[in-house]
């Protein structure tokens, strides 16, 4: 089975820190993803990743960047948290875009 | 921009009936997935449709794809409160890797 896994279920940071979420798959898939789920507005992509070192913006890439140094770890970066980065975050995965994405378990981050 | 219109957002219904969830596309696309979410769970693949008239079934669930009117459903038959959850459809377009996702619909079985 293919295993997503993000490094934190729960994380409550201070506006102003650098954050750092972390993903890891276990499937030597090509392709990793981060969004956030917000109620009402779905998920929203915010960057995503086809290959090492190399990364594309989504939909809403203000306020966050990324790292991919190796193929199974996918890293989203918040430089400097805010309020309104209180979210839910998503990593998934995917071999290629005719394969279905392979979901995380998700990070509940509050920013206060 | 893609955009990806699921309705009803909120469905309440008993079990037993049947219902269908419909999501909708406004670009050309031949790749369309169904998700569950639990409540507090992440995302859990449940159809992949690649082609016009692709048709899916598990159990009480079933998924088909019409590329042409650039919709899809998902039946419920014969609901049962297991299948309270929220599902999401979402568009994978040709030009890149990017899947567009439908804003969801809450279901909830009463018994």
């Amino acid at each position: 089975d293919v295993k997503v896994t993000q490094s934190s279920r729960y994380l409550v940071k201070r506006t102003g820190e650098k954050v750092f979420l972390e993903c890891v798959q276990d499937m030597d898939h090509e392709n990793m993803f981060w969004y956030r789920q917000d109620p009402g507005l779905g998920l929203r992509l915010i960057y995503f990743s086809y290959d090492v070192k190399m990364k594309e913006k989504g939909d809403i890439p203000e306020g966050y960047s990324v790292s991919r140094e190796k193929k199974e770890r996918f890293s989203l970066i918040l430089e400097s948290a805010s309020t309104n980065q209180t979210s839910m975050y998503l990593c998934a995965s995917n071999r290629d875009s005719r394969y279905e994405q392979y979901f995380g378990p998700g990070t509940r981050l509050t920013v206060t | 921009e893609l955009k990806v219109e699921q309705n009803p957002l909120f469905l309440s219904m008993q079990e037993g009936k049947n219902y269908t969830i419909y999501c909708n596309y406004s670009t050309t696309s031949d790749r369309l997935y169904w998700y569950r979410q639990d409540p507090g769970k992440s995302l859990e693949s449940l159809f992949v449709l690649l082609s016009n008239g692709a048709v899916k079934q598990e159990g009480r669930l079933m998924a088909s794809l019409d590329t042409k009117a650039r919709l899809s459903t998902l039946h419920i038959t014969a609901a049962v409160h297991d299948l309270s959850a929220t599902y999401f459809c979402a568009v994978d377009i040709f030009t890149g890797n990017q899947f567009y996702f439908g804003t969801g619909t809450s279901l909830t079985v009463i018994p």
